[in-house]
């Protein structure tokens, strides 16, 4: 079956830092693939997608690159700030499951001043 | 205008209670989900309806019911709670497209239960 692994947290970083969380799946066919992120308090809302082998989604100032070579889409993002600091989650879909999402376990991220 | 909405916000209950969730978008989408977010943030899809029919049931206690009265509204019924039901349940939906392993879901804000 489908499944997403993402990088244990929680990751603590300094605003201005340089951001990785990485991510590999395992799906049969060709999937899509998320990233979504949840505030503190809030439901989780739509970071990027990629859709097709090497497919770059950005938004925000994050990107993540569908690697289907080695099976990862790592979000990074070049300088975080404070107001970045949420809950992070890969997710795949695979192309006839009516948008059911497969997630990875999340990851918190707290950015300090 | 809230896109996904959900009602409660907070729920708490005894052990053994019935209770019921309600989530209805105002998208136009065709597709409404229900996820299980457990205490450490992992989230496990539960129940699907494409345009009121039911297409996803993952292995869940029957003592959950999903109910989808039109394309807008999806509630969820739990009967006989217990106590490894507390979670936070979202409500999600989506346009079906092609290939609608494609779709981006729209979540609702989340209802925390907690069962005492």
């Amino acid at each position: 079956g489908n499944s997403v692994t993402q990088m244990e947290g929680p990751v603590t970083l300094s605003e201005e830092a340089f951001l990785t969380i990485n991510c590999t799946y395992t799906a049969t066919g060709y999937p899509s693939l998320f990233w979504y992120v949840q505030y503190p308090g809030e439901g989780l809302q739509l970071l990027l997608k990629a859709t097709k082998a090497d497919d770059k989604g950005s938004n925000k100032g994050f990107e993540a690159t569908y690697r289907k070579e080695t099976t990862s889409f790592h979000l990074e993002k070049g300088s975080v700030q404070v107001s970045d600091s949420a809950v992070y989650f890969c997710a795949l879909s695979g192309g006839t499951s009516y948008g059911k999402l497969t997630f990875g376990q999340g990851t918190i991220l707290t950015v300090h001043p | 205008d809230t896109a996904v909405s959900q009602t409660p916000k907070y729920l708490v209950t005894q052990m053994g209670n019935d209770k019921s969730i309600k989530c209805e978008q105002n998208l136009g989408h065709d597709t409404m989900y229900w996820y299980k977010q457990d205490s450490k943030k992992f989230l496990k899809i539960m129940f699907s309806y494409n345009n009121k029919e039911l297409i996803i049931n993952e292995t869940v206690p029957n003592r959950f019911s999903p109910k989808s009265p039109d394309k807008a509204h999806l509630n969820l019924h739990i009967n006989s709670l217990e106590l490894g039901d507390s979670a936070v349940y979202f409500c999600a939906s989506s346009q079906t497209t092609a290939p609608s392993g494609a779709n981006v879901l729209t979540f609702g804000a989340g209802s925390r239960l907690t069962v005492l």
